[in-house]
C-alpha cells in the first residue's frame, strides 16, 4: 500500500537555490495538501488542492509555488531558498466527503535544511 | 480565528491510564481529530468525533464536548511504543474542503 508518496526525504539547500519536493498519491483522493512543522509549532498549511488544476494558497504560502496537473501528483517548488523554509514538510492527501472522506493521510515527510 | 490548547507535554508510567486534554476555539465546528506522530514520522489517523460524548477504539478513546469546546484523548494500558506526540486537529470553517487546523501537540512520554 503506497498511499502518499513524497521525495526527497533530506534535502540540504544554499540560500538562494531553487527546489521541487515531489508528491504523488496512489488513492484517488482529490484533495491534496502541503503542509510544514516546525519545531513545537503545529502543522501549517501551505498549500492546497481540491482536484486537477485548481490550488489554493494556506496559511503559510509565501515562498512556494505549486500546480496540480493530475490528481495523483502535487508538486510543490520552493523558489530562492531562505533559511526560514527550514523545515519538515508533509504532502498529505484526503477524498474529502463524508464523515471518512475527512481523514487526512499523510506522506512520511520531507526534512529540508536551507543553509 | 481558530485557537487550539493542548499540554505541551506529559509524563505517565507503562500499564497506566492517561488523558490527553484539548481545548478549541472555531468559527464553525465541524469535527475534531485526534492524529498520534512518533518523533521523525509522519501523523497518523487516531479518532475523529464529530457528535458530543466518547468514540471508543481498542485501547484508545476520544470524548467531544462541543458546548465545552473540549476534547479529550483517553489511552490505556500504556505501552512504551506509546510514547509520541498527540495532535488535536479541527476542521478548517474558512477552507472547508477537508483541511486541518492542527494543535503543537501533546509530546507524551511513557516510562517503565
Amino acid at each position: 500500500n503506497a498511499g502518499v508518496t513524497q521525495t526527497p526525504k533530506f534535502r540540504i539547500l544554499k540560500i538562494g537555490q531553487s527546489m521541487t519536493l515531489q508528491c504523488t498519491q496512489d488513492m484517488n483522493h482529490n484533495y491534496m495538501y502541503w503542509y510544514r512543522q516546525d519545531p513545537g509549532m503545529g502543522l501549517k498549511l501551505i498549500y492546497y488542492s481540491v482536484g486537477a488544476g485548481i490550488t489554493d494558497k494556506g496559511e503559510v504560502p509565501n515562498g512556494y509555488n505549486v500546480s496540480r496537473s493530475t490528481t495523483e501528483d502535487f508538486p510543490l517548488r520552493l523558489e530562492l531558498a531562505a533559511p526560514s523554509q527550514t523545515s519538515v514538510y508533509f504532502c498529505a492527501s484526503s477524498r474529502g466527503r463524508g464523515r471518512s472522506g475527512n481523514t487526512i493521510y499523510f506522506g512520511e515527510g520531507s526534512w529540508l535544511t536551507v543553509v | 480565528g481558530q485557537n487550539i490548547d493542548q499540554p505541551t507535554e506529559m509524563t505517565a508510567t507503562e500499564g497506566a491510564i492517561v488523558q490527553i486534554n484539548c481545548t478549541y476555539q472555531t468559527s464553525g465546528f465541524n469535527g475534531l481529530f485526534w492524529y498520534q506522530q512518533h518523533a521523525g514520522e509522519a501523523p497518523t489517523f487516531l479518532s475523529y468525533n464529530v457528535l458530543d460524548g466518547l468514540e471508543e477504539k481498542g485501547r484508545f478513546s476520544s470524548f467531544l464536548s462541543r458546548s465545552k469546546g473540549y476534547s479529550y484523548l483517553l489511552l490505556k494500558e500504556l505501552q512504551m511504543k506509546d510514547s509520541a506526540s498527540y495532535l488535536c486537529a479541527v476542521r478548517d470553517p474558512a477552507r472547508s474542503q477537508g483541511n486541518l487546523i492542527f494543535g503543537k501537540g501533546t509530546k507524551l512520554s511513557v516510562k517503565p
